[in-house]
């Protein structure tokens, strides 16, 4: 069964507008992260934000916050005010400590295009 | 930026042939991994590795070997390359912190392997 599934293959989006990207995982290890990641044209895969499974809130860096809902099993991102140069390909990755220890296991990501 | 490169950034190789690939760090992080990325598939895990000598099979480990003799090194070998190992190879690095939390990841900027 995948661990991490991103059933967006592709989203669009307008400039200055939000854009949600879903997540959802597959678990049975109480501690575990979750991680999102950017990957724009030029192929560097950038680190955007972290939750951890016992975080009270939910995280936000910026302009993007993670919607976790550990119920659904679902770690959505959220983009606020979209810009051009957000358009890129978006990745959600998770840890599992004690089943992987510090193994990261990635979605198949999902490609924004911010229209302008 | 952590310190972490990967040689070559581009290859092209015959079917059959050797090939090895370079992973260096300078930050002195005790984990290191191997990942290939293939349009569909996001980012599957190959090897890791969890110390000096120490390391671990992924998820897409056939065909591959790995050897880390120190700890900023971590070689990726494909001993007789195919053309379906045709992707593009990253490398990344964590570790935890005087507290015992896990650091999340870095990237390498990733090499372009092409077997014809």
């Amino acid at each position: 069964a995948q661990k991490i599934t991103q059933t967006q293959p592709g989203m669009f989006v307008q400039e200055k507008e939000a854009v949600t990207l879903d997540c959802t995982y597959d678990t049975s290890d109480p501690s575990y992260g979750l991680f999102w990641y950017k990957q724009p044209s030029s192929g560097e895969m950038i680190f955007l934000i972290y939750q951890g499974s016992y975080d009270q809130q939910n995280a936000t860096e910026g302009r993007y916050s993670l919607n976790f809902q550990k119920a659904r099993k679902s770690a959505n991102l959220v983009i606020s005010a979209s810009q051009l140069g957000d358009s890129a390909m978006y990745f959600c990755a998770m840890r599992e400590e004690e089943t992987s220890g510090s193994r990261l296991t990635f979605g198949e990501g999902t490609q924004l295009t911010v229209n302008p | 930026d952590a310190g972490i490169t990967q040689s070559p950034r581009h290859k092209v190789t015959e079917t059959g042939t050797p090939v090895t690939l370079r992973c260096h760090q300078t930050e002195n992080h005790r984990y290191m991994y191997w990942y290939r990325q293939d349009p569909g598939h996001g980012l599957r895990l190959i090897h890791y590795s969890y110390g000096v000598k120490d390391t671990d099979k992924g998820e897409v480990s056939d065909g591959y070997s790995v050897s880390r003799s120190k700890t900023e090194d971590f070689l990726l070998t494909l001993e007789s390359a195919t053309s379906s190992q045709t992707s593009v190879y990253f490398c990344a690095i964590s570790d935890r912190d005087t507290n015992g939390r896990k650091y999340g990841y870095t990237f390498g900027s990733g090499t372009r392997l092409t077997v014809v």
